[in-house]
């Protein structure tokens, strides 16, 4: 079965750079979460979209901005990279914008900045 | 708003021998409940779920977990583990809208020889 696609896997970027994080969900899954896990800590809420809309906003910083679009797939945009922000990112989808059947989660992305 | 705790950060124990690893949650609505393995440098995999129906929920690994709502509680419990089962243990619970899933902090699980 179709899982949750996230790409890249590794990313590697400098202080003050750019990096844009995409994310497909599975097909027919409308509403896509974004978390980032810090080394040794729980993954953290940061923005979720359902039908192309932004749908709550967590602990994402004005840095970071985050759009849905026609085809449901998901891209994380981060600019002004600081080395707080290395971390796994993971994205998660499910249907109709309501977690009753779960969540599946992507392999994630792991940006180190340096 | 839900929040989750995991009391053990860390959880060891001999091959073979049962675990418990503990789970409480707050909510003020009701919610679903879920348990994420996360094996070393890997991403978040769905171990097991409560949604409605039977408070106990099993994996096909062999893991289980009773939602108790008195106890606000979604334990998960295995009688004989194994050296593959060393991982991390993530509860995490939703309300079932929009803010996706609140975790806790995690239960290292370290299996002894």
């Amino acid at each position: 079965a179709a899982g949750v696609i996230q790409s890249p896997r590794h990313l590697i970027k400098e202080k003050r750079e750019t990096a844009t994080l995409k994310c497909y969900p599975i097909p027919r899954h409308d509403t896509v979460y974004w978390y980032q896990q810090g080394p040794g800590q729980d993954p953290q809420f940061l923005i979720s979209f359902y039908e192309k809309m932004q749908s709550d906003k967590g602990s994402i910083p004005d840095r970071f901005s985050a759009q849905q679009f026609s085809d449901y797939h998901s891209e994380l945009n981060m600019s002004s990279l600081e080395l707080g922000d290395s971390a796994l990112y993971f994205c998660a989808s499910s249907l109709a914008g309501r977690g009753q059947h779960g969540y599946t989660f992507g392999s994630g992305t792991r940006l180190t900045v340096v | 708003a839900q929040s989750v705790t995991q009391l053990d950060s860390q959880v060891p124990v001999f091959e073979e021998a049962p675990v418990e690893l503990r789970c409480n949650y707050s909510s003020s609505v009701s919610v679903y409940l879920f348990w994420y393995v996360q094996y070393p440098n890997q991403g978040l995999q769905l171990l097991l779920k409560y949604l409605s129906g039977s408070t106990l929920v099993k994996s096909i690994n062999g893991f289980e977990a009773e939602f108790n709502k008195s106890q606000t509680s979604f334990h998960l419990r295995k009688p004989s583990v194994h050296i593959s089962d060393t991982a991390e243990y993530f509860c995490a619970v939703s309300g079932g809208g929009a803010d996706g899933l609140t975790f806790g902090k995690g239960t290292h699980l370290i299996i002894q020889p």
